[in-house]
């Protein structure tokens, strides 16, 4: 069965600094990967996703993350945080194999908290 | 494009009152999906659908609900009775496996139930 783990319930930095969001997953066959944002009392939003080909996925709002099969990580990262960048994030995994189509599993998520 | 519609914004009833959640999702996405988010369980998938058709419900909490897709342009998510424990955010989401957006969900702003 696919999981996806947010190690992190919260990460706390300062503005300027790099900003990393950690992600670990389990799953059958090649893993599509996601990343969302949700800001208080809003739905969802869509960052970056991984399919195939370049490990490096660039996404909205300077935000990017790195596919490393052999960790099994899709780690979200933003070289300088913003006040704005605070925010609940998730990780999402749907695997490659036909029969789950369309379907996404969600991490728990972790709250971001950048400070001026 | 509009986005995913969600209809009420906020919803307060009181307990064994049927609730009515609407949605429409974006013009010619073929996946359609319902989620419950709450502080104890985070976001869970309920249920969804793929060119109107129930695709995997077993995330439904119990007989009280049911959704239903009557069509390519709207889906309702009704709990009858309601019942305390069922306060939550509802997300509506809708994606497609066709085009560059392959896979990406798009969530609706939620509907936020308060039952008393």
């Amino acid at each position: 069965a696919q999981s996806v783990a947010q190690p992190e319930d919260q990460v706390n930095v300062a503005e300027g600094n790099p900003l990393t969001v950690k992600c670990t997953y389990s799953v059958s066959g090649n893993p599509y990967l996601f990343w969302y944002v949700q800001y208080p009392n809003r739905g969802l939003q869509f960052l970056l996703k991984y399919i195939t080909g370049d490990n490096l996925v660039k996404g909205s709002y300077g935000f990017e993350a790195e596919f490393n099969k052999s960790q099994t990580s899709f780690h979200l990262k933003k070289p300088s945080a913003l006040v704005s960048d605070s925010a609940l994030y998730f990780c999402a995994v749907r695997p490659s194999t036909t029969d789950s189509w369309g379907k996404l599993q969600f991490g728990a998520g972790t709250q971001v908290v950048v400070t001026p | 494009d509009a986005g995913v519609i969600q209809s009420p914004r906020h919803e307060v009833t009181e307990m064994g009152q049927e609730v009515t959640l609407r949605c429409k999702p974006i013009s010619g996405h073929d996946y359609l999906f319902w989620y419950r988010q709450t502080m104890m369980r985070g976001l869970e998938l309920l249920i969804y659908f793929n060119n109107n058709v129930p695709i995997d419900d077993s995330g439904m909490p119990e007989d009280r609900f049911s959704a239903k897709m009557p069509n390519a342009s709207f889906s309702t998510l009704k709990i009858q009775p309601s019942e305390p424990r069922d306060s939550a955010v509802y997300f509506c989401a809708s994606s497609s496996l066709l085009g560059p957006s392959t896979d990406t969900q798009y969530f609706g702003p939620g509907t936020r139930l308060t039952v008393l």
